[in-house]
């Protein structure tokens, strides 16, 4: 059983640039939510995909989107990206967005982003 | 607006002794509450969660407390292990399906 997989692990980027974040889902699921926890916080939820579409979405702006493909991967992309963006941005699956329960995630390692 | 606070932001433990982390959420809605553990350059670990209608449970070393009243979360671990030592989040769900995490605990257990 492969666990949730993101790249890049760590990248630099210059404010006003685009950046493309990937995540693979752990086998078996086909729920995916994006996390961005800045320095000394916590995790802060984004949005989250199901059956490739948004459900759910956090207090950030609309430069913020993602997409989810079939095979349940999905991708986070950050347009005109400011300094307040650095931060490790978690991916995490899950079975199933409607699960009457915890709703346990399992996260990937993260891609940390730097903006300079 | 925090809705889920833990006020210590790290702890140093002896090995063997019991660590008793802390949480504090704002919104009696919450229905599931969650402790995730995470080690540097590693995602988040799921560890214990609890039901609210429930006030305790427990999984080998580590037992999660929750007084609804007080709106305060806790877990202890007991006895502490080197190996436990890491940042220690707790998390909340609603009825929206997503997490809110609080600000994490650093847990340090000397041996």
């Amino acid at each position: 059983e492969t666990g949730v997989t993101q790249s890049p692990t760590h990248l630099i980027k210059t404010r006003g640039q685009q950046v493309t974040l990937r995540c693979s889902s752990q086998s078996g699921h086909n729920t995916v939510s994006w996390y961005q926890q800045a320095l000394g916080q916590g995790p802060q939820f984004i949005f989250q995909y199901y059956r490739e579409e948004e459900n759910g979405r956090g207090n950030f702006p609309p430069r913020f989107s993602g997409l989810q493909f079939p095979n349940y991967s999905s991708e986070l992309n950050v347009n005109a990206l400011e300094l307040d963006d650095s931060a490790l941005y978690l991916c995490a699956s899950s079975l199933e967005v409607r699960v009457a329960g915890a709703n346990v995630l399992t996260f990937g390692a993260g891609s940390r982003l730097t903006v300079l | 607006d925090q809705q889920v606070k833990q006020n210590s932001p790290s702890l140093s433990v002896q090995e063997g002794r019991i660590s008793i982390l802390n949480c504090d959420y704002t919104n009696s809605m919450f229905d599931y509450f969650l402790w995730y553990k995470k080690y540097p350059a590693e995602g988040p670990t799921f560890l214990i969660s609890i039901s609210s209608i429930k006030d305790k449970n427990e999984d080998g070393r580590f037992t999660v407390f929750l007084n609804k009243s007080a709106k305060h979360l806790s877990l202890h671990i007991v006895p502490s292990q080197p190996g436990d030592s890491a940042v220690y989040f707790c998390a909340v769900k609603g009825a929206t399906n997503k997490l809110i995490f609080g600000t994490g605990t650093l847990l340090a257990v000397q041996p």
